[in-house]
């Protein structure tokens, strides 16, 4: 039982590359969310996932675009990526009726130069 | 919206003190209030969690109270030992079942 993985670990992308971050959880939740951490700042919700097929904004997704490909996949894209995008980026999933933990991912740190 | 305010950014205590880190938030109407813990270069952790309609949980060392009339929440550790040294973080549920987290607070266990 690997819990909730993320890829890549590490990622250096010049100003205006792409790239998806790819999370996966192998607890059958229902609940998915992709977290941004900087320094001083605690976590910030950048968007989340209720259920397989929908998708929602959360408190900062300017910059960014999600996929929930299924019940245990759940992307973040950054289509142009800008240095303000500089963070280490967690995902997470919770079982919706459940407990109210989010159980968390390693995270990946990602720089924009 | 919710607003979540932790204090102190960095606690240092000797080892076997007691640990106090304490959280406000703004909103009323929350009703779920967690807290992480995060070690480095790790995901947050669930370590305890309390809801609004209790004043104090408790798990060995570790307790949580809630002052609803204040609208503060604090985490209490007792006995502190070289593994408790991490990041934490208390949260606070808003109207949209979101969790809202204060900025963290870096507990550091002197030996």
């Amino acid at each position: 039982n690997a819990g909730v993985t993320q890829t890549p670990k590490f990622q250096v992308l010049k100003t205006g590359q792409s790239m998806t971050l790819q999370c996966a959880q192998d607890m059958n939740h229902n609940s998915m969310y992709w977290y941004r951490q900087d320094p001083g700042m605690g976590l910030r919700l950048i968007y989340y996932s209720a259920s397989e097929g929908t998708t929602d904004k959360g408190e900062v997704p300017n910059g960014y675009n999600v996929s929930r490909l299924n019940k245990r996949e759940f992307s973040l894209r950054l289509e142009s990526a800008a240095p303000s995008q500089t963070s280490v980026y967690f995902c997470a999933s919770r079982l919706t009726g459940g407990t109210d933990t989010q159980y968390f991912g390693p995270g990946t740190r990602l720089t924009v130069l | 919206g919710e607003n979540v305010e932790q204090h102190p950014s960095t606690l240092s205590v000797q080892e076997g003190d007691s640990a106090v880190i304490k959280c406000t938030y703004s909103d009323s109407a929350s009703n779920y209030f967690p807290w992480y813990k995060q070690e480095l270069g790790k995901g947050p952790q669930l370590i305890i969690d309390i809801r609004s309609n209790v004043g104090e949980k408790k798990d060995q060392r570790i307790a949580v109270t809630l002052n609803k009339t204040a609208k503060h929440f604090s985490l209490h550790i007792t006995e502190t030992q070289p593994e408790d040294s991490a990041v934490y973080f208390c949260a606070a549920r808003d109207s949209n079942y979101q969790l809202i987290w204060g900025a963290g607070t870096k507990l550091i266990i002197k030996p």
